[in-house]
């Protein structure tokens, strides 16, 4: 156990929908970050939260939103959803200090029909 | 802006042999964090090892070791007596202590040991 957990582990809808992803970071970090992994490719860096303030934003498209709560954790929101959202969607928390790596969650599977 | 480059897009290795998988990456940034992660067919991404720039001692955690070149802006992961349970995806990383902290992934080695 990682100490970030992400709920569900997986989630299957059809094309049209709209589904909210989890994220309760490892207790004490303030920051969180979403990536997708499609299949067989790298992580695409989606957006981040510091604290419940928006950091930073990758290529996240606009029909996808995220935010982080009070209680620190996060949701990311995709909605009219396309097959090729499809696709591994990982949250990450980090500590303040720089020099630590990111503590990943065991991601939540999107399977878009 | 920083990029990551990992040349190898497959590597194999024959078990108990040992196999290194290269990185580079463009910084103009003198301060900087570099790591490997591992991600097996279970898709966890695993913490392997990291590397502060100011540092020039290489890392090394058991049978994992890093050769950083800050000049030549390389840092290759060397696994020594490879297991089968070492099989998985190897993404090298850079972390900026800048913009926000910000992480940056090459595109992974598929790392094959043979039996």
């Amino acid at each position: 156990d990682s100490g970030v957990t992400q709920t569900p582990k997986h989630l299957i809808t059809a094309t049209g929908q709209r589904v909210t992803l989890r994220c309760s970071p490892r207790s004490g970090d303030l920051s969180v970050y979403w990536y997708q992994q499609s299949l067989d490719q790298g992580l695409q860096f989606l957006i981040q939260y510091y604290n419940g303030e928006e950091r930073a934003k990758g290529n996240i498209l606009e029909r996808f939103s995220a935010q982080q709560f009070p209680d620190l954790h996060s949701e990311l929101n995709l909605s009219s959803l396309e097959l090729g959202d499809s696709a591994l969607y990982f949250c990450a928390s980090s500590p303040q200090s720089r020099n630590y790596g990111y503590t990943f969650g065991s991601g939540t599977r999107l399977t878009v029909v | 802006a920083q990029t990551v480059t990992q040349s190898q897009p497959e590597m194999s290795v024959q078990e108990a042999e040992t196999v290194t998988l290269s990185c580079t990456y463009d910084t103009s940034e003198s301060d900087y964090y570099l790591f490997w992660y591992k991600q097996p067919p279970s898709r966890q991404m695993i913490l392997v090892i990291r590397q502060e720039a100011y540092k020039q001692q290489n890392a090394t955690e058991n049978r994992f070791s890093v050769n950083f070149q800050k000049a030549a802006k390389s840092f290759s992961l060397k696994i020594s007596d490879s297991q089968l349970g070492d099989a998985a995806m190897y993404f090298c990383a850079y972390r900026s202590p800048y913009n926000n902290n910000d992480m940056r992934f090459g595109a992974g080695t598929r790392l094959t040991v043979k039996p």
